[in-house]
């Protein structure tokens, strides 16, 4: 596996609290993604990033924000959490220097967050 | 709204048989990949296709892509109980960002 890991790998939070997620990479690849995960819904992207201070929307992105300030870190923050935020949220990061595909994306393991 | 969506959503079929799952998609594509992912983990890529190509082998997976038809297959011979998993196409218009489907879950009973 890629060197990524997602924290915390399981939240509970209330309602209007505001939560952030943090996806860490170790292998200099220029892409980072945050998707969720629900029932019948497949992976949906939320927001990604291209670089450094570089990011753009994805198909959900109402109710996050992200921030990417050192190639390794990507956060995505929830501003005020409601109960649709539920969901398994994943990392993945494309855009390996060294390999022939670079559409290839790799996987973090996850984060169950439940608000309450 | 999903690009791809994968057909069937369920699948189980017995330890050595062939699984074969499709994915249809809408617009025109730059590449198509295919992912795995074990219960509670995160997606392992398993392979990619280009829109200039037409089939491709990786050990016991085969995949082929119809763009003509929008759709692609990804056949896993002798399966394994190991196998079980649900498995998404993704798709790409030739940038970094994919649009996952939905994905068939399938299982193989040992």
């Amino acid at each position: 596996d890629a060197g990524i890991t997602q924290s915390p790998r399981h939240k509970v939070t209330e309602t209007g609290t505001p939560v952030t997620l943090r996806c860490h990479q170790t292998e200099n690849h220029r892409y980072m993604y945050w998707y969720r995960q629900d029932p019948g819904h497949g992976l949906r992207l939320i927001h990604y990033s291209y670089g450094v201070k570089d990011t753009d929307k994805g198909e959900v992105s109402d109710g996050y924000s992200v921030s990417r300030s050192k190639t390794e870190d990507f956060l995505l923050t929830l501003e005020s959490a409601t109960s649709s935020q539920t969901s398994v949220y994943f990392c993945a990061i494309s855009g390996n220097p060294w390999a022939a595909n670079q559409e290839t994306q790799y996987f973090g393991p996850g984060t169950r967050l439940l608000v309450l | 709204s999903q690009q791809g969506e994968e057909d069937p959503q369920a699948l189980s079929i017995q330890e050595g048989e062939n699984a074969t799952m499709n994915c249809s998609y809408k617009t025109s594509i730059n590449n198509l990949q295919w992912y795995r992912q074990n219960s509670g983990r995160g997606l392992v890529h398993l392979i990619l296709i280009r829109s200039n190509e037409r089939e491709k082998h990786s050990g016991r997976l085969r995949v082929t892509l119809d763009t003509s038809k929008k759709s692609s297959s990804l056949l896993i011979t002798a399966s394994r109980a190991a196998d079980t998993a649900s498995y998404f196409c993704a798709t790409s218009g030739g940038y970094q960002k994919v649009t996952f489907g939905i994905g068939t879950k399938l299982q193989v009973i040992p």
